[in-house]
């Protein structure tokens, strides 16, 4: 398996501009999470997904950040308008669930808004 | 919400065993306790995890005083490429709110 895919790997933004990233989870994994990296703030969870549906978007910093999953092969995070304070690495990570379930991080979309 | 407390960082030279510690005194029941690892520009990859006593695989083992409230991750003999961010991880995947990870413990592995 190809594991967590996200994309892109680095985007770099001006302030205002619309920044989507995508994540592809792993085949057969019911759960997908979203987190946030940053030096000030360590691993945020922003929000998860159990079989499409979203569970829990507390996480959510402000109404300027929206996920989607259509479909059990993908996902997105949007942020519009982005702003230099939402530059940060930004992980998708899937699990097959249950009460032992592993999380399977990608390697991340590092976001940079100028 | 499981609350967990490590150290910051750690250094340890090659060839040691290094055990680092996490506190969650507010461990629920139905918790698990899961350990990650983190290299710089990657993603958390998970090493080990338990509900009690003690779990070994090949690269740790884990350590789980009957009251749970604590879990003691061990590494032993470690080598230069274990130098990582060390996470521990206390929640019930059924309730994936709950996987919320801490700040996290700097092992720095010297030679």
């Amino acid at each position: 398996d190809a594991g967590v895919i996200q994309s892109p790997r680095h985007e770099v933004t001006e302030m205002g501009q619309e920044v989507t990233l995508r994540c592809k989870p792993i085949s057969g994994h019911d759960y997908l999470f979203w987190y946030r990296q940053t030096m000030m703030r360590g691993l945020e969870l922003l929000i998860y997904f159990n079989n499409n549906v979203p569970i829990d978007d507390s996480g959510m910093p402000e109404d300027r950040f929206s996920a989607k999953m259509p479909n059990a092969s993908f996902s997105t995070l949007k942020i519009q308008p982005s702003e230099p304070r939402d530059s940060a690495v930004y992980f998708c990570a899937s699990s097959p669930g249950g009460a032992t379930g592993e999380l399977f991080f990608g390697e991340g979309s590092r976001l940079t808004v100028l | 919400l499981a609350k967990t407390t490590q150290p910051i960082s750690m250094d340890s030279y090659e060839g040691q065993e290094v055990n680092i510690t996490c506190s969650h005194n507010n461990i629920a029941t139905n918790d698990y306790i899961t350990w990650y690892q983190q290299f710089p520009s990657q993603g958390p990859r998970f090493i080990i995890q338990g509900y009690k006593t003690k779990v070994t695989n090949e690269v740790a083992s884990l350590f789980i005083p009957a009251d749970r409230k604590s879990s003691t991750l061990s590494l032993p003999r470690v080598s230069l490429s274990d130098t990582a961010v060390y996470y521990c991880l206390v929640g019930d995947m059924e309730y994936g709110n709950k996987l919320v990870f801490g700040a996290g413990t700097i092992l720095r592995v010297k030679s």
